[in-house]
């Protein structure tokens, strides 16, 4: 089965760019998805076709996909974005989450 | 306003059936493609399944852990979705969310979430 791999965490100062990686062979040929969910709430999609942004989403997130590696960024880290972050692609009609990684502001 | 809010969980013993609800609003459900992801106690997302709009098949697709013992369905006359949980095991214990399904294909994403339903397995 296909498999995504996360960091489990990450630490980042305020204002400095955060990125947080996702790894699964030949991943750049298919979409990556990235979701955020803080303590207690429910998911939120940050960025989905790999570097899309919903509406609503602050323009600091963006994504990137190729190789082997999908790449969320986010610029100048707030402590407001602190907070899970998951990597999702899809085999065949099978959906794929990253084990997630935890983002802390410091 | 847009939502969805999920239904029906609780304690439940193995080997139980438990079925979750989810009422949706605000959008046109008959239209969207719609999936079950749930998360153990301190655990990452895992997904469950889906099922399609009846328009493109309504057909459903399964995760291996769950496959042949849960049940996607949909009601469109209600704008409800539910997910039919049989033969429960322990590890089935997660908050359950259900979600949109949105994009092309093979470029689907989870577009809006519900607030959860806790399910718990437990003699």
């Amino acid at each position: 089965s296909y498999e995504l791999t996360q960091p489990p965490s990450l630490s980042v100062s305020p204002g400095q760019t955060a990125s947080i990686t996702c790894s699964g062979d030949k991943l750049g040929d298919r979409y990556a998805s990235w979701y955020q969910q803080k303590p207690g709430q429910s998911p939120v999609l940050v960025i989905y076709q790999d570097n899309k942004r919903p509406s609503g989403i602050p323009e600091r997130f963006s994504g990137s996909n190729s190789g082997n590696t999908a790449t969320l960024t986010i610029s100048g880290t707030q402590a407001m974005d602190e907070a899970d972050y998951y990597c999702q692609a899809w085999d065949s009609s099978t959906a794929v989450f990253g084990g997630g990684t935890k983002l802390t502001v410091l | 306003e847009v939502q969805l809010v999920e239904s029906g969980g609780g304690l439940v013993k193995p080997g139980g059936s438990l079925r979750l609800s989810c009422a949706a609003s605000g959008f046109t459900f008959s239209n969207a493609w719609m999936s079950w992801v749930r998360q153990a106690p301190g655990k990452g997302l895992e997904w469950v399944g889906q099922i399609k709009s009846k328009t493109d098949g309504g057909t459903t697709d399964y995760a291996a852990p769950v496959k042949g013992r849960f049940t996607i369905s949909r009601d469109d006359s209600r704008n409800t979705l539910y997910l039919q949980m049989n033969s429960l095991k322990t590890e089935d214990t997660a908050v359950y969310y259900c979600t949109t399904v949105r994009g092309i294909a093979a470029a689907w994403y989870f577009d809006l979430w519900g607030r959860d339903t806790l399910v718990t397995v437990s003699s």
